[in-house]
């Protein structure tokens, strides 16, 4: 059990277009899911908390009206890269957490963001 | 504040041990300890949750003490799909519409190479 899904899971796209990235719990509902990136060789850095029902919160730094952050329902959050630019290339991972499984995360496995 | 790791690197021989430490400047709630593969998502190996916990299964073992705020990961007569890069993520809670979620920060990761 405890499975998530991300998809898609790389997408190529060109500056300025927007990208969105869903991420699924498949066999429990997360009542809590996070957004992270990582760049090559680095470690995961946060960029935002959503929880079901309620806006998300973003870490700082993280540009809200860049990153759009949609927790739609128990299984699903959104992603969306607004205005891509190149620098915004990265690994996108989400993971999620039901309350009721205790404390760990579990990770889907990653979209691989490229914006030419 | 991200928890510090090291070493930032290992190289080992198959059967040899090693361990990975993790250290925080702030008080921790909980440390999670996961493993990542290139270009794979974060795996999760294991929660600790009270200062002087240890846990462990197989040849992977951890322990925390929590007045110290530091965490190590111990790997014994390593194997090759011990590779990978470990990261350790300490929790710290934060109150968000009067409700507390805990959040994970992960250190830089300590890339760990076994060799035949």
């Amino acid at each position: 059990g405890a499975v998530v899904s991300q998809h898609p899971s790389r997408v190529i796209c060109k500056s300025g277009t927007s990208v969105k990235i869903e991420c699924r719990s498949l066999d429990f509902q997360a009542t809590t899911m996070f957004w992270y990136r990582q760049f090559p060789k680095k470690s995961l850095m946060l960029m935002a908390t959503s929880n079901e029902g309620s806006k998300a919160t973003y870490e700082q730094g993280v540009e809200k009206d860049k990153f759009l952050i949609n927790h739609a329902s128990l299984t699903l959050s959104t992603l969306t890269v607004t205005s891509a630019h190149p620098e915004d290339s990265s690994f996108y991972i989400c993971s999620a957490r039901e309350r009721d499984r205790g404390y760990e995360q579990y990770f889907g496995p990653g979209t691989r963001l490229t914006v030419t | 504040q991200q928890p510090v790791q090291s070493p930032q690197a290992v190289i080992l021989r198959e059967g040899e041990d090693a361990v990975i430490n993790c250290s925080s400047s702030k008080a921790l709630y909980s440390v999670h300890w996961y493993r990542q593969k290139h270009g794979e998502a974060p795996i999760f190996l294991m929660i600790l949750l009270k200062g002087g916990e240890q846990k462990g299964h197989d040849k992977i073992s951890a322990s925390f003490n929590e007045k110290k705020q530091q965490s190590s990961l111990y790997l014994t007569a390593s194997q090759l799909s011990y590779s990978g890069t470990y990261f350790c993520g300490t929790e710290a809670l934060f109150n968000a519409g009067g409700t507390s979620y805990g959040k994970l920060t992960f250190g830089q990761g300590t890339i760990l190479t076994v060799h035949p």
